[in-house]
């Protein structure tokens, strides 16, 4: 069954480096998103991707992130410069439509 | 303010025995999915459900959505240590709005 592959598992960075995590979304879909998870906390809705542009993103989505799907299979996410209070596990997450969305198994990023 | 309120936040039952967890909002909701992740892991799909009253059942675990597509329910019959995870509730508030809001989850253990 086709699944959503998120690389690396884990990120270890300095504070005010930057990091690009990367997402393989299921290969028909056509929708894109960031989640991030902060220990302990709900999951957290980041950005949406569709059509080569960013539909949505949420208010803690600001100019130290950003979205870019370089090729016909990878989207990534970058960080610009980390801080303490980015560590979360991130979560890829893909969708045909707007019904039903698949999550990647997620990157540990920790920053210190 | 909490979107998607679950409850309980933990439920410890013995197996055999039935649950059901919660999913309320004051919100509607154009879709509700339902998700179980394991500790270190993303979130993995159960069922989406898009019809207010709509039953879906995935072998002992029964999903509803409320008639006023504001709440949702999972009941599961006989439950087996296998079971035990963290239950996630995720709401879409409008079908071009592809961001999912997230409940806290509840904590299900099944003891053997």
């Amino acid at each position: 069954e086709p699944e959503v592959t998120q690389t690396p598992s884990h990120q270890v960075t300095q504070m005010g480096q930057e990091v690009i995590l990367r997402c393989v979304p299921i290969s028909n879909h056509l929708y894109f998103y960031w989640y991030r998870q902060i220990l302990g906390q709900k999951v957290e809705f980041l950005v949406s991707f569709y059509n080569n542009e960013i539909s949505e993103k949420s208010e803690i989505f600001d100019d130290q992130f950003s979205v870019e799907r370089p090729d016909g299979s990878n989207f990534t996410l970058k960080i610009r410069s980390t801080k303490l209070e980015d560590s979360a596990m991130y979560f890829c997450a893909s969708s045909r439509g707007w019904e039903t969305q698949y999550f990647g198994p997620g990157t540990r990023l920790l920053v210190l | 303010t909490q979107l998607l309120e679950q409850s309980p936040q933990f439920l410890s039952i013995q197996e055999g025995e039935n649950l059901t967890v919660y999913c309320n909002s004051s919100s509607v909701f154009s879709s509700l999915q339902w998700y179980r992740q394991e500790p270190g892991e993303g979130p993995v799909l159960l069922v989406t459900v898009v019809t207010g009253g709509e039953v879906k059942k995935l072998k002992r675990l029964t999903f509803q959505f409320g008639d006023a597509r504001k709440d949702s329910s999972l009941h599961i019959t006989a439950a087996q240590p296998g079971d035990t995870g963290l239950y996630l509730c995720a709401g879409m508030r409008r079908s071009n709005d592809y961001k999912l809001s997230f409940g806290a989850g509840t904590t299900v253990t099944v003891r053997a």
